[in-house]
């Protein structure tokens, strides 16, 4: 059951660009919303976050957009940089329980 | 910055035997978690711990692991008798609260091989 999808095994931007990564959830009880980083040999790096009563957060060139209605969630990074270069995982939680991930989507940046 | 640290960063061990996975989380830190992932699978929750007891458990955290707290700085998972389907990766992860802005701090791991 997946309760969080990252439909995109992989993409590809180029340098400069705007990377869009998506995400969808079922739960609709979901309350609370992050993206995670991850190198390979380390552990997921806290990105960037929303609160379900938000539709927008940025964060420097990181900004998460929420769609309650559609429940699907993005995240945009602008301009993109070869240090993009990594797995991206969406994950959500209700209340207090442990975070749901999606299964990620790697991030390649070409020069 | 304060970090997760997790050892060892890789064990390899026989089926059936046991292991521990060993965590310290960030110093203020009140809740305390441990993370799994099968090569090329996703990010799966396993356990949550505060104060000194569990809060939430998934249906993988099943009889042969248990997570304890022994002293006031280290968190541990044990797993009593090892199956080969228990090679992943083992993410511990510790939070300050459960707020709205208070993302995971995740380790950066522990791979366990059973062979």
């Amino acid at each position: 059951d997946q309760q969080v999808k990252q439909n995109s095994p992989s993409l590809s931007v180029q340098e400069g660009r705007i990377s869009i990564l998506n995400c969808d959830y079922t739960n609709s009880m979901f309350d609370y919303f992050l993206w995670y980083k991850k190198y390979p040999a380390e552990g997921p790096t806290f990105l960037i976050s929303i609160s379900s009563i938000k539709d927008k957060n940025e964060d420097g060139r990181f900004t998460v957009f929420l769609n309650k209605s559609a429940k699907h969630l993005s995240l945009h990074i602008v301009p993109s940089q070869p240090g993009d270069s990594a797995v991206y995982f969406c994950a959500a939680r209700r209340g207090a329980d442990g975070l749901t991930f999606g299964k990620g989507t790697h991030l390649i940046i070409q020069p | 910055e304060p970090e997760v640290t997790q050892t060892p960063s890789h064990q390899v061990t026989q089926m059936g035997q046991e292991v521990i996975l060993r965590c310290v989380p960030i110093s203020n830190h009140l809740y305390f978690y441990w993370y799994r992932q099968i090569l090329g699978q996703k990010v799966e929750f396993l356990v949550s711990f505060y104060n000194n007891e569990i809060s939430e458990k998934s249906e993988i955290f099943d009889d042969q692991f248990s997570v304890e707290r022994p002293d006031g700085s280290n968190f541990t998972l044990k797993i009593r008798s090892t199956k080969l389907e228990d090679s992943a990766m083992y993410f511990c992860a510790s939070i300050t609260d459960r707020g709205y802005n208070s993302p995971l701090h995740f380790g950066n791991g522990t791979r366990l091989t059973v062979t």
